[in-house]
């Protein structure tokens, strides 16, 4: 069966390092990914869509990268600040839905 | 712009108990529907989706139902909450293939 894997530990960084989020997704090739913010209590919000043709995907501070032969997503933060302090969740498309990983939390120390 | 709206924020509701939790779409026309359920430490699943008025995909057997009586409001319902039944509902919508998803603020629920 389909399976996406997040570090499940939090991510602990100082402020202005960059932040390395990981994701792994086997037994499917999906067209794309989507990788998104979650709060405490809140909806996820979207951050960055990654397609399979595509290596990289930059947007400000953020940087996505997909490796489709690894089956593997990286997600940079750089720079990073206490307010990207949260839970990041990427979602491989799985024929025509979303499926979700469990995320990981991203904690940055001032 | 488009917004989102769900309710209530939270819940407390006894075993056996009927559900109905609401969700409208507001400043967009025929957007995909779904609900999806976040309990603790688990990954988002998707629960329902519905691409038009009265077409519901189910995506996992359990005790809940779903209905989209107009094309911006999304219901989810039982008829008898079990304890496992507690979680996060998060609504969101979109307009398809590769279109990213807006999610509500979700309803917590626990079941008691």
């Amino acid at each position: 069966s389909q399976k996406i894997e997040q570090n499940s530990e939090a991510l602990n960084i100082q402020e202005g390092k960059t932040a390395t989020l990981t994701c792994n997704y086997t037994n499917y090739s999906p067209a794309y990914l989507q990788w998104y913010r979650q709060d405490p209590g809140r909806g996820p919000v979207f951050l960055l869509l990654i397609r399979e043709n595509e290596k990289e995907k930059r947007k400000e501070r953020l940087k996505v990268t997909f490796d489709t032969t690894l089956k593997q997503s990286l997600f940079h933060i750089t720079a990073s600040q206490p307010a990207d302090s949260a839970t990041y969740l990427c979602a491989p498309l799985n024929t025509d839905k979303l499926i979700f990983g469990t995320g990981t939390r991203l904690q940055v120390f001032p | 712009s488009q917004t989102i709206h769900q309710w209530p924020a939270t819940l407390v509701q006894p075993v056996g108990s009927p559900l109905s939790l609401e969700c409208t779409v507001e400043g967009t026309s025929n957007p995909n529907l779904y609900w999806y359920r976040q309990a603790a430490g688990r990954g988002l699943q998707l629960l329902f989706y519905s691409v038009g008025i009265g077409q519901i995909s189910s995506e996992v057997p359990q005790n809940l139902s779903a209905s989209r009586p107009q094309d911006r409001q999304f219901i989810l319902s039982s008829k008898k909450l079990l304890l496992s039944d507690s979680g996060f509902y998060l609504c969101a919508w979109n307009w398809g293939r590769e279109s990213p998803l807006h999610f509500g603020n979700g309803t917590r629920l626990t079941v008691t």
